[in-house]
């Protein structure tokens, strides 16, 4: 079946720093991927997407480019801020569902300043 | 416009009791989706409605969860008997027709079983 493998966390950096979190998924279809993050104390919310292959999905100055050669989603930002400490999900959507998300374990992302 | 809104935050409950957990989708949002975090382990979908009706249950456990969804407004999951592999945190995301995989989410409603 379909799944999504992402980097073991936690991710410490301090602020400023670059930061990359894997993702790689096994899907039958073509699936739509997402990034979604959760900040302490609130709800999953979409970070960003990308539909189809060499799609790059951007926000808040991260961003993540479709590879379909490597389906691999890596999720990355140039210079980090404090407020970026959150947990980060990769997730597929795959072509037949009705937009049900499969999810990464997550990654948490701790930022010092 | 409000969020998503899940009633309890935290639920501690004994093995066999029954629990029932509500979420208040985003007004408008007919897509209203159940899923659980179990403790180290992915967030995994257990179901999905389309206004009132059950369009995918393919993930519930077994039969000891219930899912509704009166009316097409807000849905229930009531977990009865409750056993000690339910505990995690359980999320509600609902989201528009025609934006797959967009999905607005509550802040989760954890249970813990003794």
């Amino acid at each position: 079946g379909d799944s999504v493998t992402q980097m073991e966390g936690p991710v410490t950096l301090s602020e400023e720093a670059f930061l990359t979190i894997n993702c790689t998924y096994t899907a039958t279809g073509y699936p739509s991927l997402f990034w979604y993050v959760q900040y302490p104390g609130e709800g999953l919310q979409l970070l960003l997407k990308a539909t189809k292959a060499d799609d790059k999905g951007s926000n808040k100055g991260f961003e993540a480019t479709y590879r379909k050669e490597t389906t691999s989603f890596h999720l990355e930002k140039g210079s980090v801020q404090v407020s970026d400490s959150a947990v980060y999900f990769c997730a597929l959507s795959d072509q037949g569902s009705q937009g049900n998300l499969i999810f990464g374990k997550g990654t948490k992302l701790s930022v010092k300043p | 416009e409000a969020g998503v809104t899940q009633f309890p935050s935290h639920s501690v409950i004994e093995k066999g009791q029954t629990v029932t957990l509500r979420c208040d989708p985003i007004s408008g949002h007919d897509n209203l989706y159940w899923y659980r975090r179990v403790m180290g382990k992915e967030i995994k979908f257990l179901l999905h409605f389309v206004k009132e009706s059950k369009q995918d249950e393919s993930g519930m456990p077994n039969n000891r969860f219930l899912a509704e969804r009166t009316g097409g407004t807000y849905s229930t999951l009531k977990v009865q008997p409750a056993e000690l592999e339910d505990s995690g945190v359980y999320f509600c995301a609902s989201s528009r027709s025609g934006l797959r995989g967009e999905l607005f989410f509550g802040e989760g409603s954890r249970l813990t079983v003794l």
